[in-house]
């Protein structure tokens, strides 16, 4: 997925504890998006921003913080991990009005 | 309700057939985006639509705004075309409405 780096790919966590999932896009979008993907559900929005500096909840923010204090990353944080974030997350940096749409490989996360 | 429904769910054929992938949504878009995941991989877009057909190698989608309908159709298939496919439409803040996949095994 040209354009977009997401880290890590795989991730095992206890439950309580925190961790940061890692955004950059090289792209110069202004908008970028968090979701999670469960089986059955489709993707869905976590948290997004429409610039630096400025982000917003989307359908299932609970549990996570973002921040955007560059165009380039978006940061996802896990405050204290749950079973019920086992999940995969994916990044996404839109541009041209949705016409653009670039993702992120992926992090398969795993709260035990 | 789902803005986006997909069809079918699951689909398995065997390989060389031709296969059809169906999105219906229910907003008004200015595209519309087909996407692609591999087995525990990443997400790729194949085609953004606005109108008409697009192809690319053995994959071809088209577009019928009136109607609100898009297909994604894979001719010849070949187990390397085994993925999760996702429609996806725009809506305000450049967020998308997105479908819950087709899963897709082609059988050599």
């Amino acid at each position: 997925n040209a354009g977009v780096t997401q880290t890590p790919k795989f991730q095992v966590l206890k439950t309580g504890q925190s961790m940061t999932l890692q955004c950059a896009q090289d792209m110069n979008h202004e908008y970028m998006s968090w979701y999670r993907q469960d089986p059955g559900m489709g993707l869905r929005l976590i948290h997004y921003s429409v610039g630096a500096g400025i982000t917003d909840q989307g359908e299932v923010p609970n549990g996570y913080n973002v921040s955007r204090s560059t165009t380039e990353d978006f940061p996802l944080r896990l405050l204290s991990a749950a079973p019920s974030q086992t999940s995969v997350y994916f990044c996404a940096s839109i541009g041209g009005r949705g016409t653009e749409a670039f993702f992120g490989q992926g992090t398969r996360l795993t709260v035990v | 309700k789902n803005e986006v429904e997909q069809s079918p769910q699951n689909l398995t054929a065997q390989e060389g057939e031709f296969i059809t992938i169906n999105c219906s949504y229910s907003v008004g878009i200015s595209a519309l985006h087909w996407l692609q995941q591999h087995p525990g991989g990443g997400i790729v877009s194949l085609f953004m639509l606005s109108s008409g057909k697009k192809k690319h190698g053995r994959l071809i989608a088209t577009i019928n705004i009136q109607e609100k309908h898009s297909s994604l159709h894979i001719t010849a298939s070949h187990p390397r075309d085994s993925a999760v496919y996702i429609c996806a439409v725009p809506r305000s803040g450049n967020q998308f409405y997105f479908g819950t996949g087709t899963s897709l095994t082609v059988i050599p």
